[in-house]
């Protein structure tokens, strides 16, 4: 499994876009980036999953470069209901453990 | 989406004594459930993953016969601390997949377990 490296955490203030970048080297060819949410004593929530380029959805936006060897979390204008950690993880392209990294802690301010 | 359920959400016990903690799948089938443990102010770290019909799978370093788990259904895997020590309180979570070709992993909130 690929090891992923992200910055163990940024701050920000409501209404901002917050960009969480991740590097992951070596992934491999039939690996999926996938990005969780956790808040404090709840299990963590899936935000996003990508293979390649850019997804969007309702919540936030992934961006891949074409190297694959690193990704970028995108949140729109957070709230104060976005501070959480965020963990970036790297998925084999079937049924596989996930081994997560440390993730980066996000701290949005009023 | 899919929603993973945990029971208990909190266990307080005197050490010694076992303590199970129950995950289930409620609207969807899982063949593959997996149970992590995490300490504060640390990430999750997996222990095994629970296979249907099968014995378990243990990631290097967690104790099988301390860590006990069930997946006698689609729907419900049981992980059973016996002899639970202070040293095994921490939030113990548990994943699930639903169905085959899937890589989308729904996650339970947690078991905090508190060993006295």
């Amino acid at each position: 499994l690929a090891k992923t490296t992200q910055p163990i955490s940024m701050d920000s203030y409501e209404g901002q876009e917050v960009n969480i970048t991740c590097s992951h080297n070596n992934i491999a060819t039939n690996d999926y980036i996938t990005w969780y949410q956790q808040f404090p004593s709840q299990g963590p929530r899936f935000i996003i999953q990508g293979y390649k380029t850019k997804v969007t959805n309702e919540v936030a936006s992934l961006f891949i470069p074409a190297d694959r060897k690193s990704s970028t979390l995108s949140l729109p204008r957070v709230s104060l209901s976005d501070t959480a950690v965020y963990y970036c993880l790297v998925v084999g392209g079937s049924q596989g453990n996930l081994i997560f990294g440390k993730g980066t802690k996000l701290s949005v301010k009023p | 989406g899919a929603v993973v359920s945990q029971h208990p959400s909190r266990v307080i016990c005197k050490s010694g004594t076992s303590v199970k903690i129950e995950c289930r799948s409620l609207d969807f089938q899982a063949t593959t459930m997996f149970w992590y443990r995490q300490f504060p102010k640390k990430s999750l770290m997996l222990m095994a993953t629970s296979n249907e019909g099968s014995k378990a799978t243990y990631e290097q370093g967690v104790e099988k016969d301390k860590f006990l788990i069930n997946h006698a259904s689609l729907t419900l895997s049981t992980l059973t601390v016996t002899s639970a020590h202070p040293e095994d309180s921490s939030f113990y979570i548990c994943s699930a997949i639903p169905g085959q070709g899937s890589n989308e992993q729904f996650f339970g909130p947690g078991t905090r377990l508190t060993v006295l």
